[in-house]
């Protein structure tokens, strides 16, 4: 597709539960992002991923919180031990280098946490 | 700290014109994004400021006044169809092009 993808678009789990969410950017685009959005906030960055450097951690919130990136492909964002308060809309963006003005971005996978 | 503020909910009338403000503190400044979300959408790029003045983009323009860490979205000729969020990010300074972003601004645009 012409644009970046998520999956799913919609996850609903448990408490304590593991959850795997997919982002496939644009092809050609070296730099990903991930970003989460709470109901009535801002997004809040998480991690960066650039080519074969290493990636930016600093927002990630929590050791239960890790991402991965094959290459210059698909990245899986993967919570660990699910909590209430990870609920929220979770946006990847892709973006041709590193400086580029503009991230492209992904529909959002909605995680619910019960 | 990184803050950057701007008003939560605007409700204007097709056809005229509203200001969207916003203004920001952030360690470094390497630019001023704007993007546009409709609900249950991806955001989408509207505008991009990185020195001061007014950028025009048809309907939309943005200005940037970055001694006083400020920047607004201007629409014009508002539609039903800019009834949206719009929200105001800031890349600061460092290796990453990550972007720090306001709550963003429920625009209501009313027949």
């Amino acid at each position: 597709g012409a644009g970046v993808s998520q999956s799913p678009s919609n996850k609903v789990t448990e408490k304590g539960k593991d959850v795997e969410l997919r982002c496939d950017p644009i092809s050609g685009h070296t730099a990903l992002y991930w970003y989460r959005q709470r109901l009535g906030q801002g997004l809040e960055f998480l991690i960066y991923f650039q080519g074969n450097s290493a990636p930016d951690k600093s927002g990630l919130p929590s050791d239960r919180f890790s991402a991965e990136r094959t290459g210059e492909s698909v990245s899986t964002l993967t919570i660990q031990r699910t909590q209430q308060e990870d609920s929220a809309v979770y946006l990847c963006a892709s973006s041709f280098q590193t400086f580029n003005n503009e991230q492209f971005f992904g529909p959002g996978t909605r995680l619910t946490v019960l | 700290g990184q803050n950057i503020d701007q008003p939560t909910e605007m409700t204007a009338t097709e056809g005229a014109i509203v200001q969207i403000n916003c203004t920001y503190q952030t360690s470094g400044f390497n630019g001023l994004f704007w993007y546009q979300q409709h609900a249950g959408e991806a955001p989408t790029f509207l505008s991009y400021n990185v020195l001061d003045g007014l950028e025009e983009k048809g309907r939309f323009s943005s200005f940037l006044s970055r001694s006083k860490g400020y920047s607004y979205l201007l629409l014009k000729e508002l539609q039903m169809k800019d009834s949206a969020s719009y929200l105001c990010a800031v890349r600061g300074s460092g290796a990453t092009n990550k972007l720090i972003f306001g709550t963003g601004t429920l625009l209501a645009v009313q027949p």
